[in-house]
């Protein structure tokens, strides 16, 4: 089995919806991230979360929110979903060196 | 603050020929360096990494990377390439200190050609 899921994989949706993306970790990390990636602009951090209690913005937080319901659960939550937040979303872990593992990806269309 | 710069969006090279791909960092502190692969509808996977030590880099599929203070750099290379090693690559840096947070470079596309 993965150590990084994601659910759901795609996900096409309309102008105003909430969305939430769902990221489950089994590698027993209390660092987890959420990140989207549009071509050309590489992987820009959204929010990251190092422990249950602690959540922080990434670059480009605005639009979204986050919930970490428990030390292998973060979850992305899209409030008022727009056309640019088309994009495919990742779901990462780390260890304590800083090394990073990515989900399969979350690919989010917004109509 | 860290920023990671990748030359060349788009790179194509011949099968068997050598591959190398461009990474330049800015950083205040000393760096973790790291390559990952994002192969078609796949997430990102390690490729290797650079953290203290030798500043060459060996990492899986026969990939290497050698951490060039002087330059600021961390070019990732392969002496042959073969097919399968078509996919985009992703330059990433982070501080030790503090929040562990990767800043990517904005990847490089690699075509192998037949």
């Amino acid at each position: 089995d993965a150590d990084v899921t994601q659910t759901p994989r795609n996900r096409i949706t309309k102008t105003g919806k909430r969305i939430m993306l769902e990221c489950s970790q089994t590698k027993g990390h209390d660092r987890m991230y959420w990140y989207r990636q549009d071509p050309g602009l590489g992987l820009q951090l959204i929010y990251y979360s190092f422990d249950v209690k602690d959540i922080n913005k990434g670059e480009i937080s605005d639009g979204y929110s986050v919930s970490r319901q428990a030390q292998a659960k973060f979850s992305l939550s899209l409030e008022s979903a727009i056309p640019n937040q088309t994009a495919l979303y990742f779901c990462a872990t780390s260890d304590f060196r800083g090394t990073q593992y990515f989900g399969p990806g979350t690919r989010l269309t917004v109509l | 603050a860290q920023s990671v710069t990748q030359l060349g969006s788009h790179v194509s090279v011949s099968e068997g020929a050598l591959v190398l791909l461009r990474c330049n960092y800015s950083s205040s502190v000393p760096p973790y360096l790291f390559w990952y692969v994002q192969y078609p509808n796949q997430g990102l996977q390690l490729l290797l990494k650079y953290t203290t030590g030798a500043t060459l880099v060996k990492g899986i599929n026969g990939f290497e990377a050698e951490f060039k203070k002087s330059e600021t750099s961390f070019h990732l290379t392969k002496p042959s390439a073969h097919m399968s090693d078509a996919a985009e690559y992703f330059c990433a840096v982070s501080i030790i200190q503090g929040a562990q947070k990767l800043v990517f470079g904005q990847g490089t596309r690699l075509t192998i050609n037949p």
